[in-house]
């Protein structure tokens, strides 16, 4: 069964500090991974899509890494802003997209 | 070039009626996908459209249907509305035949149910 499934499911960080956030999936074949930023009451923005060549891609401050042989990928955000506060979402095309439930994030003053 | 628009943004309907959902694509995009999103479940597929045929369909009841037009406008209609439908309704255009097949996502039509 094609599934995406992610942690923390939710995390809490002072401004300016980094985190990472996880995703692992099981969806085959396997042909891209995607994350997504979505702010509270708005439809998610894509901030990366990685495919399966591809290791590491930066998008600004935001940093996916990605290890098909453990079928995990990370979001890596540095030097946090607050309007960083928003929900991350991994997904994977299996027929339809699968997408992960997502990791709350907030990022305090 | 303007991005996916959804009406309305928000809506409250009592428990048995129906609602109708409208989503117009990017300009270009054949492809629509509709989405529910609830907080327990994350984002769940509906149906997807392309070139006005149904390509997929989620695991949802029959009271969930679409249909898409040939300008790529789509609805989505739910009857008998229940409790557990509300959510936040998401839809989402793309251009097959790209490289990374991106889906654009709407600003979604939050659903009440009461």
């Amino acid at each position: 069964k094609n599934q995406v499934e992610q942690s923390p499911q939710s995390l809490i960080i002072l401004e300016g500090k980094n985190c990472t956030l996880q995703c692992n999936y099981t969806v085959s074949p396997f042909s891209n991974l995607r994350w997504y930023k979505q702010d509270t009451g708005r439809g998610p923005v894509s901030l990366t899509i990685m495919t399966f060549s591809e290791n590491t891609k930066s998008n600004g401050r935001y940093t996916a890494t990605l290890d098909a042989d453990t079928k995990q990928s990370s979001l890596h955000i540095t030097a946090s802003q607050l309007s960083d506060s928003a929900s991350y979402i991994c997904a994977s095309p299996g027929t339809p997209l699968v997408f992960g439930k997502g990791t709350r994030l907030s990022v305090i003053a | 070039k303007a991005g996916v628009t959804q009406t309305p943004r928000y809506l409250i309907k009592t428990r048995g009626q129906q609602v109708t959902l409208s989503c117009s694509p990017i300009s270009g995009h054949r492809s629509v996908s509709w989405y529910q999103q609830t907080p327990g479940q994350g984002l769940q597929f509906l149906f997807e459209y392309f070139s006005e045929t149904q390509r997929n369909k989620g695991n949802f009841p029959g009271r969930f249907s679409g249909r898409q037009f040939s300008n790529s406008r789509s609805e989505m209609n739910v009857s008998t509305l229940e409790l557990g439908d509300s959510a936040l309704y998401l839809c989402a255009s793309s251009s097959p035949g790209t490289a990374s097949y991106e889906q654009y996502f709407g600003p979604g039509t939050r659903l009440t149910v009461t």
